[in-house]
């Protein structure tokens, strides 16, 4: 079935160290992939997102990158802040039907 | 522009009984998702509806339901609780008409079965 695997579960870093989040989806037919931010007890929020014809996405401190051969896709944070800690989900998007990896609880330490 | 609005907030039911969460999307907005986040699940998807009718289904028993109303409003049932049912139950709000309409969530319902 449709399924999408997320790695690391827990990350910790060193501010101003960078962060890479990692997710592989299952269902080819994925065309647009979100990473939400989770801080705790708020709603989850987009962050940035990757459609299927775009290999890499930036803006400012976060890029994501997609592999479509691979199914593959990344969220990468340059010179992290504490106010980066949060959980993140990624998700990979067929026909508005969103599958969402388990996340990853980023911290980071000052 | 008002956000995504749940009611009620905070849920305690008994197993056995039934719950039905309301979902209000932003102004605007054709398409309700609903969630079921657990520490252990992350989000999982139930069902999406667009223009009152059900879109896509998610891999839940059919003790989950749903409906949406010509206002775009959404609500969401379980029959028969049981104990695993205890969740964050978030609603997400988009267009629904384009490829990657941006979801926006809302703040959640928390239902403890005991």
């Amino acid at each position: 079935g449709e399924n999408v695997e997320q790695h690391p579960s827990t990350l910790s870093v060193q501010e101003g160290d960078s962060a890479v989040i990692k997710c592989t989806y299952s269902d080819s037919a994925s065309n647009y992939f979100p990473w939400y931010k989770q801080e705790l007890g708020k709603r989850p929020q987009l962050i940035i997102d990757i459609r299927s014809n775009v290999g890499e996405k930036k803006d400012q401190r976060i890029a994501v990158t997609l592999n479509k051969t691979a199914k593959h896709f990344s969220l990468h944070i340059t010179e992290t802040q504490p106010e980066d800690s949060a959980v993140y989900f990624c998700a990979a998007v067929k026909t508005y039907k969103y599958i969402f990896g388990t996340g990853t609880r980023l911290k980071v330490l000052a | 522009k008002a956000g995504v609005t749940q009611t009620p907030r905070y849920l305690i039911k008994t197993r056995g009984q039934q719950v039905t969460l309301s979902c209000s999307p932003i102004s605007g907005h054709r398409s309700v998702s609903w969630y079921q986040q657990t520490p252990g699940q992350g989000l999982q998807f139930l069902f999406e509806y667009f223009s009152e009718t059900q879109r896509n289904k998610g891999n839940f028993p059919g003790r989950f339901s749903g409906r949406q109303f010509s206002n775009s409003r959404s609500e969401m049932n379980v029959s028969t609780l049981e104990l695993g049912d205890s969740a964050l139950y978030l609603c997400a709000s988009s267009l629904g008409q384009g490829f990657g309409d941006e979801q926006y969530f809302g703040p959640g319902t928390r239902l403890t079965v005991t």
